[in-house]
């Protein structure tokens, strides 16, 4: 079963903000949202995680709703290299082991900056 | 680059043989991850090794295996290759067990079956 709903495509002019949405409302109290993005057949990259509060760092801002079943990934200033397929994956860590606890990823959002 | 190190970049072999995928770490992890990417499928995670043991395993096929060593480098078995088995072969790694801090994925393996 999918945890989580995530636009097909996105379009973002240059240089505006790219406002990326996950639905997961099903997501349980201790499972994280995670953001990686993956530009054209090279290795996924790590952008933020969150559980509870919203989270910044130098690439990107994390907001998560209240209740917890959505998120929004905001690239402040998209430029041309931000053009990816972006994943939100909701997980749990666990210290006993299993594939529950890992990174499943799902089909992600292809985020299309445009000059 | 990521710090992670995957040999080789492309691979292309016939149907029936068998090939070894290396990756080593990013220095200080002693979690590694695989996971495959084929057009259909998507990313796949296959397996997790965490200080030389196996921790979890995932969609890996039986004829797929996967160890890591004391150095913490890790190898990708893949044996009776099939045409199905052409994809994109990741390896990251992580800190700790968990990868709370995130995955450091490399730059991949294309495997080509013909």
């Amino acid at each position: 079963d999918a945890k989580t709903t995530q636009p097909t495509s996105m379009d973002c002019a240059e240089g505006r903000a790219a406002n990326l949405p996950c639905n997961h409302s099903t997501i349980s109290g201790n499972e994280y949202v995670y953001w990686y993005r993956q530009i054209h057949s090279q290795g996924p990259q790590y952008i933020i995680h969150g559980l509870k509060n919203n989270e910044t760092n130098e690439m990107a801002s994390l907001i998560i709703t209240e209740d917890r079943k959505s998120s929004t990934l905001i690239l402040p200033h998209a430029t041309l290299r931000d053009t990816a397929v972006y994943y939100c994956i909701v997980r749990v860590l666990v210290d006993y082991g299993g594939s529950q606890g890992n990174l499943i990823f799902g089909k992600g959002t292809k985020l299309s900056v445009k000059p | 680059d990521s710090g992670v190190t995957q040999t080789p970049k492309h691979l292309i072999t016939a149907t029936g043989q068998r090939v070894t995928l290396r990756c080593s770490p990013r220095s200080g992890d002693l979690s590694v991850y695989w996971y495959q990417q084929s057009l259909d499928q998507g990313l796949q995670f296959l397996i997790q090794y965490y200080n030389g043991e196996e921790r979890a395993k995932g969609n890996i096929l039986e004829r797929f295996s996967a160890q890591q060593f004391p150095d913490l480098h890790s190898e990708l078995n893949l044996s009776s290759l099939e045409l199905g088995d052409s994809a994109l072969y990741f390896c990251a790694s992580s800190v700790g067990p968990t990868g709370e801090e995130g995955y450091t994925f490399g730059s991949g393996t294309r495997l080509t079956v013909v």
